[in-house]
C-alpha cells in the first residue's frame, strides 16, 4: 500500500515550452502533496505544499508564476514548470501525505527534467 | 527556521561491519518526529527508520537503529552487518507538522 507514482519519469523540452508533471496517490487519498527539487548532488529542498481544492503554499523564493501546483482531486496533483529554461532543470520528487498521521508522507519516483 | 545537518558528505563501510552516520538538527520544538531516508541511485526515498520525539526509546529496524538524544538535538543512524545493498545516499529529516526538512546527505559506501 501507500505507492505514490509519477508521471513522466524523465522529459526533456526546450527552453521557452512548458511542461507538466502528474503525481498520482494510487491507493489512498492524499489530503496534503509536497514538490521537493533535487539538483544532483544535493538534498531535497521543499518547493511547496498542496491541499486538495486549495491555492499551494509556496516557499520563500519559489515563483508561483512559474511553477504552477494545482492539486484538483484527493488523488492527483501536477506541477507545471512554465518557460522553462536550462536552470530549471532538476529531478522533481513529489510526495502526498493521507493525513490520518501528521508526520506520514510517502514520496513518488520522481521525475527527471532536462530542459535544452 | 529548522535545520537539519548532516557533517559527513561521505562514509565508508567494510561489507559486515557497523557504520554510524551523524545527524543534528535545530529546533525550538518539543514535539516533532524524525527520519532517516535512503536514497538508492533509483533515487526513490525509501523510509528507513522513523522516531517520534516525545519517545525516549530508540527506533530500531532489523539492522538499522537510532541514538536520539534530544536535549543535544543529535540523531545517528547506526547500520549493521552492513550489505552491499546499503549503499545509497542517507538522508536524515526533521518533521512537524508534515513540514519536512532534509539533511544535506551522505553518500554510504561499502566495500565487499
Amino acid at each position: 500500500g501507500a505507492v505514490v507514482s509519477q508521471h513522466p519519469s524523465w522529459v526533456i523540452c526546450k527552453s521557452g515550452t512548458s511542461v507538466k508533471i502528474e503525481c498520482r496517490s494510487l491507493d489512498f487519498q492524499a489530503t496534503t502533496m509536497f514538490w521537493y527539487r533535487q539538483f544532483p548532488k544535493q538534498s531535497l529542498m521543499l518547493m511547496a505544499t498542496s491541499n486538495e481544492g486549495s491555492k499551494a503554499t509556496y516557499e520563500q523564493g519559489v515563483e508561483k508564476d512559474k511553477f504552477l501546483i494545482n492539486h484538483a482531486s484527493l488523488t492527483l496533483s501536477t506541477l507545471t514548470v512554465t518557460s522553462a529554461h536550462p536552470e530549471d532543470s532538476s529531478f522533481y520528487i513529489c510526495s502526498a501525505a493521507p493525513g490520518t498521521k501528521i508526520y506520514e508522507q510517502y514520496f513518488g519516483p520522481g521525475t527527471r527534467l532536462t530542459v535544452t | 527556521a529548522q535545520t537539519v545537518t548532516q557533517s559527513q558528505p561521505e562514509m565508508s563501510v567494510q561489507e559486515a561491519e557497523t557504520v554510524t552516520l551523524s545527524c543534528t538538527y535545530d529546533t525550538s520544538e518539543s514535539d516533532y518526529y524524525l527520519f532517516w531516508y535512503k536514497q538508492p541511485p533509483s533515487r526513490q526515498m525509501i523510509l528507513v527508520i522513523r522516531q517520534e520525539a516525545y519517545k525516549q526509546q530508540n527506533a530500531t529496524e532489523n539492522r538499522f537503529s537510532v541514538n536520539f538524544q534530544k536535549a543535544a538535538k543529535s540523531f545517528s543512524l547506526k547500520i549493521s552487518d552492513s550489505q552491499l545493498g546499503d549503499a545509497a545516499m542517507y538522508f536524515c529529516a526533521y518533521n512537524r507538522d508534515n513540514d519536512m526538512r532534509f539533511g544535506a546527505g551522505t553518500r554510504l559506501t561499502v566495500k565487499p
